[in-house]
């Protein structure tokens, strides 16, 4: 079964507007990753946040993660027609040393010129 | 660099035909990943491997076989395609497994399959 379930399943917002996108998981974390895919392409890795983290920045992008609530957030400020992607958070369990990442369905992000 | 190359882009198949998807890395990385991404279900793993010539089962292994002969090879074969395998399939890498950060993957560009 899925591990991470994200909201909104799509958002559409004009450029300019931030776009924020959410993050539930059910077990415990080593970390959680967010990757962006453009439309027919190969996921491409944004940002990791370890469970020790509460929050990280990567140029417009914002981070934050709670463990008591086994949820995190993607913040993209200042939003480009060139954001226009599907985002999927990505947990590592913690019991797990493989390597495995499990996905979440991911959030469709359009962003209107 | 060419990172990770999936071979082939498309591929049509038919039912119970058998076929073999290939995965290159150039960047050393120890762990490899085969994942699957159908419309609403995000991506699932199929199988990994954590090192040359292991393998291990994922989320959805049943029909499909893997093999890593080379550290920078993954094969990934449909002995008996079904409607069921139509999808795209991703191809990922990682330079290991640990918490650190080195478990950050990087993907192919993906193989489209579609069995009729």
């Amino acid at each position: 079964s899925q591990q991470g379930e994200e909201d909104p399943q799509a958002l559409s917002i004009q450029e300019g507007e931030n776009a924020t996108m959410n993050c539930s998981y059910k077990t415990s974390i080593n970390n959680l990753q967010w990757y962006r895919q453009n439309s027919g392409r190969g996921l491409v890795h944004l940002i990791l946040i370890r469970s020790n983290e509460r929050e990280k920045h990567s140029g417009r992008l914002r981070v934050t993660l709670d463990t008591s609530k086994k949820s995190s957030s993607l913040l993209i400020t200042a939003s480009r027609a060139a954001d226009t992607a599907s985002y999927f958070c990505a947990t590592a369990p913690y019991s797990s040393n493989t390597g495995k990442l499990i996905f979440g369905q991911g959030t469709t992000l359009q962003v209107k010129p | 660099n060419a990172g990770v190359t999936q071979t082939p882009k498309f591929r049509v198949l038919k039912t119970g035909q058998s076929m073999t998807l290939l995965c290159a890395q150039d960047m050393n990385h120890e762990y490899m990943y085969w994942y699957r991404q159908d419309p609403g279900m995000g991506l699932r793993l199929i199988h990994y491997s954590v090192g040359e010539g292991t393998t291990a089962k994922g989320e959805v292994p049943d029909g499909y076989n893997v093999s890593r002969l080379k550290k920078q090879n993954f094969l990934l074969g449909l002995e008996s395609a079904a409607p069921s395998q139509t999808s795209v399939y991703f191809c990922a890498s990682s330079y290991s497994g640990g918490n650190s950060g080195a478990n950050v993957l990087t993907f192919g560009a993906g193989s489209r399959l579609t069995v009729l």
